[in-house]
Protein backbone atom coordinates (compact mmCIF):
# COMPACT_ATOMS: atom_id res chain seq x y z
CA UNK A 1 0.00 0.00 0.00
CA UNK A 2 1.38 3.47 -1.16
CA UNK A 3 1.33 5.77 1.66
CA UNK A 4 3.09 8.64 -0.23
CA UNK A 5 2.13 8.82 -4.24
CA UNK A 6 3.71 10.85 -6.97
CA UNK A 7 1.10 10.14 -9.71
CA UNK A 8 3.11 12.03 -12.17
CA UNK A 9 6.03 9.81 -13.07
CA UNK A 10 7.68 13.01 -15.46
CA UNK A 11 7.00 16.73 -16.16
CA UNK A 12 8.46 18.81 -18.74
CA UNK A 13 8.62 22.37 -18.37
CA UNK A 14 9.85 25.71 -20.29
CA UNK A 15 12.49 27.15 -18.98
CA UNK A 16 11.56 30.71 -16.89
CA UNK A 17 8.18 29.11 -16.01
CA UNK A 18 6.63 27.63 -13.36
CA UNK A 19 7.22 24.29 -12.11
CA UNK A 20 4.92 22.33 -10.19
CA UNK A 21 5.59 18.74 -8.54
CA UNK A 22 2.43 17.17 -6.36
CA UNK A 23 2.19 14.60 -3.84
CA UNK A 24 -0.48 12.59 -2.17
CA UNK A 25 -0.64 11.00 0.91
CA UNK A 26 -2.87 8.58 3.01
CA UNK A 27 -1.62 8.45 6.93
CA UNK A 28 -3.08 11.40 8.88
CA UNK A 29 -0.55 10.69 11.02
CA UNK A 30 2.26 11.86 8.81
CA UNK A 31 3.13 15.28 10.76
CA UNK A 32 6.53 16.30 8.35
CA UNK A 33 7.03 16.53 4.62
CA UNK A 34 10.01 17.07 2.80
CA UNK A 35 11.00 17.13 -0.54
CA UNK A 36 13.82 15.52 -2.18
CA UNK A 37 16.43 16.27 -5.33
CA UNK A 38 18.17 13.39 -7.35
CA UNK A 39 20.48 13.63 -10.13
CA UNK A 40 21.72 10.13 -11.90
CA UNK A 41 24.35 8.58 -10.10
CA UNK A 42 23.37 10.45 -6.92
CA UNK A 43 22.13 10.39 -4.09
CA UNK A 44 19.22 12.05 -2.99
CA UNK A 45 19.59 16.24 -1.72
CA UNK A 46 17.40 17.88 0.95
CA UNK A 47 15.65 20.55 -0.71
CA UNK A 48 12.88 21.66 1.40
CA UNK A 49 10.66 20.74 4.38
CA UNK A 50 7.23 21.58 6.32
CA UNK A 51 6.26 21.06 9.79
CA UNK A 52 2.20 20.06 9.38
CA UNK A 53 1.23 23.00 11.41
CA UNK A 54 2.29 25.87 8.46
CA UNK A 55 1.08 25.60 5.03
CA UNK A 56 3.46 27.03 3.50
CA UNK A 57 7.23 27.03 3.03
CA UNK A 58 9.35 29.14 0.75
CA UNK A 59 13.32 28.84 0.10
CA UNK A 60 14.16 31.11 -2.85
CA UNK A 61 12.68 29.97 -6.00
CA UNK A 62 11.72 26.92 -4.10
CA UNK A 63 8.00 27.09 -2.27
CA UNK A 64 6.24 23.97 -0.51
CA UNK A 65 2.72 23.80 -0.13
CA UNK A 66 0.43 21.73 2.11
CA UNK A 67 -3.14 21.02 2.20
CA UNK A 68 -3.86 18.51 5.51
CA UNK A 69 -7.39 18.08 4.75
CA UNK A 70 -6.69 17.15 0.98
CA UNK A 71 -3.57 15.50 2.11
CA UNK A 72 -1.77 16.79 -0.59
CA UNK A 73 1.64 18.81 -0.63
CA UNK A 74 3.07 20.49 -3.88
CA UNK A 75 6.34 21.73 -5.13
CA UNK A 76 6.26 25.27 -7.10
CA UNK A 77 9.67 25.79 -8.51
CA UNK A 78 9.64 29.45 -9.98
CA UNK A 79 11.44 30.63 -12.50
CA UNK A 80 12.84 26.87 -13.77
CA UNK A 81 16.32 26.71 -14.46
CA UNK A 82 17.87 23.80 -16.64
CA UNK A 83 19.94 22.70 -13.21
CA UNK A 84 16.61 21.70 -12.38
CA UNK A 85 16.49 18.98 -14.44
CA UNK A 86 16.27 15.93 -11.87
CA UNK A 87 14.21 13.37 -10.23
CA UNK A 88 12.09 14.85 -7.25
CA UNK A 89 10.87 12.81 -4.35
CA UNK A 90 8.82 13.85 -2.16
CA UNK A 91 8.67 12.02 1.53
CA UNK A 92 6.88 12.44 4.62
CA UNK A 93 6.90 11.03 8.62
CA UNK A 94 5.23 10.72 11.40
CA UNK A 95 6.24 11.93 14.74
CA UNK A 96 6.65 7.98 16.44
CA UNK A 97 8.86 6.46 13.99
CA UNK A 98 10.11 10.02 13.26
CA UNK A 99 13.60 8.21 11.53
CA UNK A 100 11.37 6.08 8.74
CA UNK A 101 10.59 8.70 5.86
CA UNK A 102 7.99 7.37 3.74
CA UNK A 103 8.94 8.10 -0.08
CA UNK A 104 7.03 8.61 -3.09
CA UNK A 105 7.94 7.09 -6.09
CA UNK A 106 9.60 10.12 -7.83
CA UNK A 107 8.86 12.94 -10.75
CA UNK A 108 11.47 13.10 -13.27
CA UNK A 109 11.49 16.91 -13.91
CA UNK A 110 12.84 18.33 -17.22
CA UNK A 111 13.60 21.97 -17.99
CA UNK A 112 13.51 22.88 -21.73
CA UNK A 113 15.82 25.23 -22.53
CA UNK B 1 35.68 13.33 0.21
CA UNK B 2 33.01 14.73 2.90
CA UNK B 3 29.70 13.14 1.54
CA UNK B 4 28.31 9.71 2.05
CA UNK B 5 30.29 6.70 0.49
CA UNK B 6 29.43 3.39 -0.67
CA UNK B 7 30.58 0.61 -2.14
CA UNK B 8 30.65 -1.07 -4.90
CA UNK B 9 28.47 1.44 -7.11
CA UNK B 10 27.52 -1.94 -8.52
CA UNK B 11 27.15 -5.21 -7.67
CA UNK B 12 25.96 -8.33 -10.26
CA UNK B 13 25.82 -11.81 -8.38
CA UNK B 14 23.89 -15.09 -9.20
CA UNK B 15 20.92 -16.03 -7.19
CA UNK B 16 21.50 -17.95 -3.73
CA UNK B 17 24.83 -15.88 -3.58
CA UNK B 18 25.76 -13.80 -0.29
CA UNK B 19 26.10 -9.91 -1.21
CA UNK B 20 27.78 -7.47 1.33
CA UNK B 21 27.26 -3.98 0.83
CA UNK B 22 29.45 -1.12 2.60
CA UNK B 23 28.61 2.20 3.91
CA UNK B 24 31.27 4.91 5.15
CA UNK B 25 29.05 7.93 6.91
CA UNK B 26 30.32 11.56 6.87
CA UNK B 27 32.67 11.41 10.01
CA UNK B 28 30.54 12.83 13.27
CA UNK B 29 27.10 11.47 11.80
CA UNK B 30 26.04 9.47 14.90
CA UNK B 31 22.81 8.36 12.50
CA UNK B 32 23.09 5.82 9.92
CA UNK B 33 20.26 4.67 7.26
CA UNK B 34 19.92 2.21 5.00
CA UNK B 35 17.05 2.42 2.46
CA UNK B 36 16.71 0.43 -0.94
CA UNK B 37 15.00 1.85 -4.51
CA UNK B 38 13.37 -0.94 -6.43
CA UNK B 39 12.31 -0.09 -10.38
CA UNK B 40 9.62 2.04 -10.42
CA UNK B 41 8.74 2.59 -6.54
CA UNK B 42 9.85 5.17 -4.08
CA UNK B 43 12.78 4.80 -1.56
CA UNK B 44 11.50 2.02 1.13
CA UNK B 45 13.19 2.16 4.72
CA UNK B 46 15.34 -0.94 5.32
CA UNK B 47 17.20 -0.18 9.50
CA UNK B 48 18.25 2.58 11.24
CA UNK B 49 21.52 2.97 13.39
CA UNK B 50 21.36 5.84 16.04
CA UNK B 51 25.03 6.03 18.20
CA UNK B 52 24.92 2.75 20.21
CA UNK B 53 21.05 2.19 20.54
CA UNK B 54 19.51 -1.23 19.44
CA UNK B 55 19.28 -0.45 15.72
CA UNK B 56 15.36 -0.07 14.20
CA UNK B 57 15.20 -3.25 12.50
CA UNK B 58 11.73 -2.65 11.41
CA UNK B 59 12.28 -2.13 7.67
CA UNK B 60 14.18 -5.29 6.73
CA UNK B 61 11.95 -7.28 4.34
CA UNK B 62 13.29 -10.87 5.67
CA UNK B 63 15.69 -12.70 7.71
CA UNK B 64 17.66 -13.07 4.91
CA UNK B 65 18.97 -9.04 5.54
CA UNK B 66 20.92 -7.48 8.18
CA UNK B 67 22.97 -4.80 9.28
CA UNK B 68 25.83 -3.79 11.42
CA UNK B 69 27.83 -0.50 12.05
CA UNK B 70 30.87 -1.24 13.61
CA UNK B 71 32.62 1.31 16.10
CA UNK B 72 29.79 3.75 15.32
CA UNK B 73 30.60 4.47 11.50
CA UNK B 74 31.03 1.93 9.13
CA UNK B 75 27.97 -0.40 8.20
CA UNK B 76 27.81 -3.25 6.05
CA UNK B 77 24.36 -4.76 4.57
CA UNK B 78 24.33 -8.08 4.26
CA UNK B 79 21.69 -9.87 2.00
CA UNK B 80 21.66 -13.81 2.49
CA UNK B 81 20.59 -16.43 -0.47
CA UNK B 82 20.39 -13.49 -2.44
CA UNK B 83 17.09 -13.55 -4.77
CA UNK B 84 15.98 -11.32 -8.28
CA UNK B 85 13.57 -9.55 -6.11
CA UNK B 86 16.38 -8.32 -4.08
CA UNK B 87 17.71 -6.40 -7.03
CA UNK B 88 17.24 -2.37 -6.29
CA UNK B 89 19.55 0.32 -5.69
CA UNK B 90 20.17 0.02 -1.82
CA UNK B 91 21.21 3.76 -0.85
CA UNK B 92 22.79 4.63 2.90
CA UNK B 93 22.44 7.71 4.43
CA UNK B 94 23.70 9.97 7.66
CA UNK B 95 22.64 12.75 9.37
CA UNK B 96 24.13 14.20 12.53
CA UNK B 97 21.56 13.41 15.12
CA UNK B 98 18.49 11.75 15.15
CA UNK B 99 16.78 15.07 15.47
CA UNK B 100 17.46 16.18 11.86
CA UNK B 101 14.43 14.05 9.90
CA UNK B 102 14.95 16.27 6.98
CA UNK B 103 19.00 16.13 7.09
CA UNK B 104 20.23 13.27 5.76
CA UNK B 105 22.47 12.79 3.47
CA UNK B 106 22.64 10.12 1.12
CA UNK B 107 25.67 8.45 -0.60
CA UNK B 108 25.21 7.44 -4.72
CA UNK B 109 23.82 3.95 -4.02
CA UNK B 110 25.25 0.29 -4.89
CA UNK B 111 23.28 -0.71 -7.83
CA UNK B 112 22.66 -4.71 -7.26
CA UNK B 113 21.35 -6.80 -9.56
CA UNK B 114 21.00 -10.37 -8.84
CA UNK B 115 20.88 -13.20 -12.14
Amino acid sequence: DQQVKQNSPSLSVQEGRISILNCDYTNSMFDYFLWYKKYPAEGPTFLISISSIKDKNEDGRFTVFLNKSAKHLSLHIVPSQPGDSAVYFCAASALEGAQKLVFGQGTRLTINP
Amino acid sequence: GAGVSQSPSNKVTEKGKDVELRCDPISGHTALYWYRQSLGQGLEFLIYFQGNSAPDKSGLPSDRFSAERTGGSVSTLTIQRTQQEDSAVYLCASSLGAEQIGQKFFGPGTRLTVL
